[in-house]
């Protein structure tokens, strides 16, 4: 089973600080998501990463940046967290384009972030 | 860019009924639909998608259907059981650029009662 950790499942932080959360996933994909999920909102795309080192911004980048020094491994950074980004952040990974015929998200539990 | 609307944001049904969940998108361009669940907890799982070739495409009790015309994707899940309980997303992309911007819907809160 393709298996997508977040490590931290719930983070309290103060205005101002750096977050940082972490990805991994097992199975090899190249390309990987951070999405953001309000209600109402559903889920909003931060930043995917198609390879190594290589990243694009999504739908909501601002006030976020990412990282992908190793494939399994893409991490979201708030550089000055603010109370609007509290919120529940879900990271994805995707078997494209080694399978071409399928565009599957598997999806981490998700890291519940308040801000105050 | 695409657009995705969900309708309804709740819905509640007895053990048995159907439900059907509607989708419509923006884009004419795109042409892939997936279908994802979200229980509580967890982090949302595909359950079925549909290319713009197709128009209709079943999976045991889950169904999705497609109007290109009109530009609306609705799900329809027969014989519900609790564990159908769960929040579901609809989402829209194009297939020919990696799936890579996948647009979601707002979301559907499916509660099944016994």
């Amino acid at each position: 089973d393709v298996k997508v950790t977040q490590s931290s499942r719930y983070l309290v932080k103060r205005t101002g600080e750096k977050v940082f959360l972490e990805c991994v996933q097992d199975m090899d994909h190249e390309n990987m998501f951070w999405y953001r999920q309000d209600p109402g909102l559903g889920l909003r795309l931060i930043y995917f990463s198609y390879d190594v080192k290589m990243k694009e911004k999504g739908d909501i980048p601002e006030g976020y940046s990412v990282s992908r020094e190793k494939k399994e491994r893409f991490s979201l950074i708030l550089e000055s967290a603010s109370t609007n980004q509290t919120s529940m952040y879900l990271c994805a990974s995707s078997l494209w384009p080694r399978a071409r015929n399928t565009g599957e998200l598997f999806f981490g539990e998700g890291s519940r972030l308040t801000v105050l | 860019g695409e657009n995705v609307e969900q309708h309804p944001s709740t819905l509640s049904v007895q053990e048995g009924d159907s439900a059907v969940i509607k989708c419509t998108y923006s884009d004419s361009a795109s042409n892939y639909f997936p279908w994802y669940k979200q229980e509580l907890g967890k982090g949302p799982q595909l359950i079925i998608d549909i290319r713009s070739n197709v128009g209709e495409k079943k999976d045991q009790r889950i169904a999705v259907t497609l109007n290109k015309t009109a530009k609306h994707f609705s799900l329809h899940i027969t014989e519900t059981q609790p564990e159908d309980s769960a929040v579901y997303f609809c989402a829209a992309s194009k297939a020919n650029t990696g799936f890579q911007k996948l647009v979601f819907g707002t979301g559907t809160r499916l509660l099944v009662s016994p």
